[in-house]
């Protein structure tokens, strides 16, 4: 059983650019986070994708953007990049729905984006 | 606001120690409250969670953890530490939107090394 699966495992791009990484969430699982991780941090939401909308969002800008597909996969875009934006991106999945309120997340080991 | 505190960035154990990590949370409602754990460039793998009930949990890897409502305090412990535990362990605080889950919000985390 698959678990939730990331990438590209690393990526270097240079400011001003954009960048779109991917996630493929664990089997049967329907609700994806990311969260960024800068470096000696605790990971910090950027926000959660359900039936391909956008549920919840943290204190992002809205250079971060994202996507859900119809297969429960997503992806995060981030356009105009800072040097702030180097960090370690994590994808989470979760099951929701009747039954489900105590599925935690299962992060991904995510990407690690850097940004010259 | 809510946030989470996790007091000790640093901790060093003997190998076969007993080991506490701290975790205080501040948040209005019930929290839903968890322990992960991060080897270098890897995610987050769970420990344990707490929803309801008994305030002591038992999770993986020989871990539990106790919440207590009036320290606002969710400490994760184990009784004999192994070499294979060093990492760096992230409590977290789930929001509780009428019971269903939000986003987590992380503490900054505290690195263990564990001593031959």
């Amino acid at each position: 059983d698959a678990g939730v699966t990331q990438s590209p495992t690393h990526l270097i791009k240079t400011r001003g650019q954009q960048v779109t990484l991917r996630c493929s969430p664990k089997s049967g699982h329907d609700t994806v986070s990311w969260y960024q991780q800068a470096l000696g941090q605790g990971p910090q939401f950027i926000f959660q994708y359900y039936e391909e909308e956008e549920r919840q969002r943290g204190n992002f800008p809205d250079r971060f953007s994202g996507h859900q597909f119809p297969n429960y996969s997503s992806e995060l875009n981030v356009n105009a990049l800072l040097l702030g934006d180097s960090a370690l991106y994590l994808c989470a999945s979760r099951q929701t729905g009747i039954g489900s309120y105590n599925s935690p997340l299962h992060f991904g080991n995510g990407t690690r984006l850097t940004v010259t | 606001a809510q946030s989470v505190t996790q007091p000790d960035i640093h901790i060093t154990v003997s190998e076969g120690a007993s080991l506490e990590l701290r975790c205080n949370y501040s948040y209005g409602a019930t929290p839903y409250l968890f322990w992960y754990v991060q080897s270098p460039g890897q995610g987050l793998q769970l420990l344990l969670k707490y929803f309801s009930g008994d305030t002591l949990v038992q999770g993986i890897k020989g871990f539990e953890a106790e919440f207590k409502r009036s320290q606002s305090s969710f400490n994760l412990r184990k009784p004999s530490v192994h070499w294979s535990d060093a990492a760096e362990y992230f409590c977290a605080v789930g929001l509780n939107y009428g019971g269903s889950q939000g986003n987590l919000i992380f503490g900054k985390g505290t690195k263990l090394s564990v001593k031959p």
